[in-house]
């Protein structure tokens, strides 16, 4: 099956530094990415969904300068975590969809797990 | 917009139990259907994808139905083993994929 990276799968950071969190898809081109976040106990809940070569749109109550999402090619979006703060520490998971499979199938990544200091 | 609701939040089980998982959702112009399973502190494995033309799919000892008219999707787990202990997630595929909260499952030996 069709495969996605996430890297890095683990971060520590200091509160107000910058956090970028890259997501591959890596045998297949993926026109769409998507962004989810999910906190301790929690379900996964869609950030904001990229479209190679356009802004990304995100969901309502994500901050788009805080959570900066580039989507320059067709396998590989970035998410960069701006001047983050513990409230940030989450797990980052994206997903690829695959257009030319069938039923529009995404694939997820490993995920990232951040934590602000 | 798409609200997916899982339950029970958690269930305990002996080992060898048959169980259901239920799922629904509320906007039935879906793509496809989605299970998963999540370790703790892990990503997610995907077990079961139903495309909205489908009913069920299967395998191994699990087997998801889809009911896109009414919004409900359930997973049965056959013969459970501690091993399934685990958080399902079900997901919902339209332009997107919207997530239930889970259901916690812990099977004992």
């Amino acid at each position: 099956g069709a495969v996605v990276s996430q890297h890095p799968s683990r971060v520590i950071c200091k509160s107000g530094t910058s956090v970028k969190i890259e997501c591959r898809s890596l045998d297949f081109q993926a026109t769409t990415m998507f962004w989810y976040r999910q906190f301790p106990k929690q379900s996964l809940m869609l950030m904001a969904t990229s479209n190679e070569g356009s802004k990304a749109t995100y969901e309502q109550g994500v901050e788009k300068d805080k959570f900066l999402i580039n989507h320059a090619s067709l396998t590989l979006s970035t998410l960069t975590v701006t001047s983050a703060h513990p409230e940030d520490s989450s797990f980052y998971i994206c997903s690829a969809r695959w257009t030319s499979g069938s039923g529009n199938e995404q694939f997820f990544g490993p995920g990232t797990r951040l934590t602000v200091l | 917009k798409q609200e997916v609701t899982q339950i029970p939040a958690a269930l305990s089980v002996p080992e060898g139990e048959n169980l259901v998982l239920n799922c629904s959702f509320t906007d039935s112009a879906i793509y496809n259907l989605q299970w998963f399973r999540q370790d703790p502190g892990k990503g997610l494995t995907s077990l079961l994808l139903i495309q909205s033309s489908q009913r069920e799919q299967t395998s191994g000892r699990l087997n998801a139905s889809l009911d896109k008219s009414s919004g409900r999707s359930t997973l049965y787990i056959a013969a459970s083993q501690p091993g399934d202990s685990a958080t399902y997630l079900c997901a919902v595929g339209g332009g997107d994929m919207r997530f239930g909260a889970g259901t916690r499952l812990t099977v004992k030996p």
